[in-house]
């Protein structure tokens, strides 16, 4: 069974401290994406990478980071978190286009629920 | 820019009836489209797919969706509701040679019985 697991369901921070969100994948996919989900809004893109050390910019990619320093985990990093930065963060993994992946989804892990205070 | 757009926010049908969730995307080449399901407290469930071929796709849970190039949609139905329906959909796209997967805003579904 496919598998993209989130570390936290759930995460209490306060506002400046740095917070990690860590995304492991079991499917040998070459990409992976964090996206932020908020009522009204859909899912958006924050980050995506499609290899390992390879990342490209989403649409909101302001006050995050990420790396990839191994093909199965991808991190997600808030490096001083805000009270704009509450959320759900939703991290997803898929083939490449380039291993025949043109047609296939992403999978999706359950979300990460952070709260800034 | 590339995008899908879900011009509905909220869509409430009685149990029994037909749905229809609009979805427009703004690819310039063959788009491959997908359709997701998020039930309350669930993650993201893949509902159908479309890249090519026959353009009337099949999905899981009595779902399918018709992609129709000459309107830039990919509207999802489902000929008869039930309630376990009751969830928020998505629709998403992506450019035939890109692997950047993009999100509409998403279309909460309310079932009255």
């Amino acid at each position: 069974d496919v598998k993209v697991t989130q570390s936290s369901r759930y995460l209490v921070k306060r506002t400046g401290e740095k917070v990690f969100l860590e995304c492991v994948q079991d499917m040998d996919h070459e990409n992976m994406f964090w996206y932020r989900q908020d009522p009204g809004l859909g899912l958006r893109l924050i980050y995506f990478s499609y290899d390992v050390k390879m990342k490209e910019k989403g649409d909101i990619p302001e006050g995050y980071s990420v790396s990839r320093e191994k093909k199965e985990r991808f991190s997600l990093i808030l490096e001083s978190a805000s009270t704009n930065q509450t959320s759900m963060y939703l991290c997803a993994s898929s083939l490449t286009i380039y291993r025949g992946g043109s047609g296939t989804e992403a999978f999706f892990g359950q979300g990460t629920r952070l709260t800034v205070v | 820019a590339q995008s899908v757009t879900q011009p509905d926010i909220h869509i409430t049908v009685s149990e029994g009836a037909s749905l229809e969730l609009r979805c427009n995307y703004s690819y310039g080449a063959t788009p491959y489209l997908f359709w997701y399901v998020q039930s309350p407290g669930q993650g993201l469930q893949l509902l159908l797919k479309y890249f090519s071929g026959d353009t009337l796709v099949q999905g899981i849970k009595g779902f399918e969706a018709e992609f129709k190039r000459s309107q830039s949609s990919f509207n999802l139905r489902k000929p008869s509701v039930h309630w376990s329906d009751a969830a928020e959909y998505f629709c998403a796209g992506r450019r035939e040679y890109g692997n950047k997967l993009v999100f509409g805003a998403g279309t909460i579904l309310r079932v009255k019985s």
